[in-house]
């Protein structure tokens, strides 16, 4: 079974960064986009961007253009997602799934999810 | 950004059938992009549910079905049961904004 493992909740203040990992398992990393999504509570879920651990080709949603960086280590099957200049409406919680470089295609996995808080 | 429209909620008896409408544009669904559910259970992460509009992952019961036609999709559920009960999301591809993913606003599934 494909497993995604997000690290766990944070805590961050206002104009902090905050940079969350989301292991890949059981599966070869290198063959399917990592997409990162994030759920304000009661809120829609909101696609932030994604990356090709294949070549390392990111693509962001321009809300989070110039705050969103995607990253990878491709030895370590992990994909990462650093949030800078938080505030309030970052509070979420942030997802990452796997999907296809085709965007028209489905997330098919999820991670856990992972709570960031932000608060003075 | 371009959003997809749900209701906000639907009930139905255990047993029963219900219906989730997803209405999008002409800038997603209705210039034919795929339409995918996503089932979320309480405190969970979303789960796939339907794809490419009435697509079965392996695992998901018969009693889901969805279809899409023109600018809307819709998700059925038949013999609704209890494990049932979560918010469901519909997700479609939009082409404003350089592309990209855009999901529903969701419905509230109770199982009276």
């Amino acid at each position: 079974q494909v497993q995604l493992v997000q690290s766990g909740a944070e805590v961050k203040r206002p104009g902090a960064s905050v940079k969350i990992s989301c292991k890949a398992s059981v599966y070869t990393f290198t063959t399917y986009i990592l997409y990162w999504v994030r759920q304000a509570p009661g809120q829609r879920p909101e696609w932030m961007g994604r990356i090709n651990p294949g070549n390392g080709n990111t693509k962001y949603a321009q809300q989070f253009q110039g705050r969103v960086t995607i990253t990878k280590d491709t030895s370590a099957s992990t994909a990462y997602m650093e949030l800078s200049s938080l505030r309030s409406e970052d509070t979420a919680v942030y997802y990452c799934a796997r999907g296809s470089m085709a965007e028209t295609l489905p997330l098919d996995y999820w991670g856990q999810g992972t709570l960031v808080t932000v608060s003075s | 950004q371009s959003v997809l429209t749900q209701p906000p909620s639907v009930s139905g008896a255990p047993g029963q059938r219900v219906s989730i409408s997803c209405t999008g544009s002409s800038s997603n669904i209705g210039a034919g992009y795929d339409v995918h559910w996503y089932q979320q259970l309480p405190g969970a992460a979303p789960k796939l549910l339907i794809y490419a509009n009435g697509n079965r992952p392996s695992g998901v019961p018969d009693r889901f079905s969805g279809s899409k036609s023109g600018t809307s999709a819709s998700l059925a559920i038949a013999g609704l049961q209890a494990e049932d009960e979560a918010d469901y999301y519909c997700q479609s591809y939009d082409t404003t904004l350089s592309g990209s993913l855009v999901f529903g606003g969701g419905t509230k599934l109770t199982v009276l």
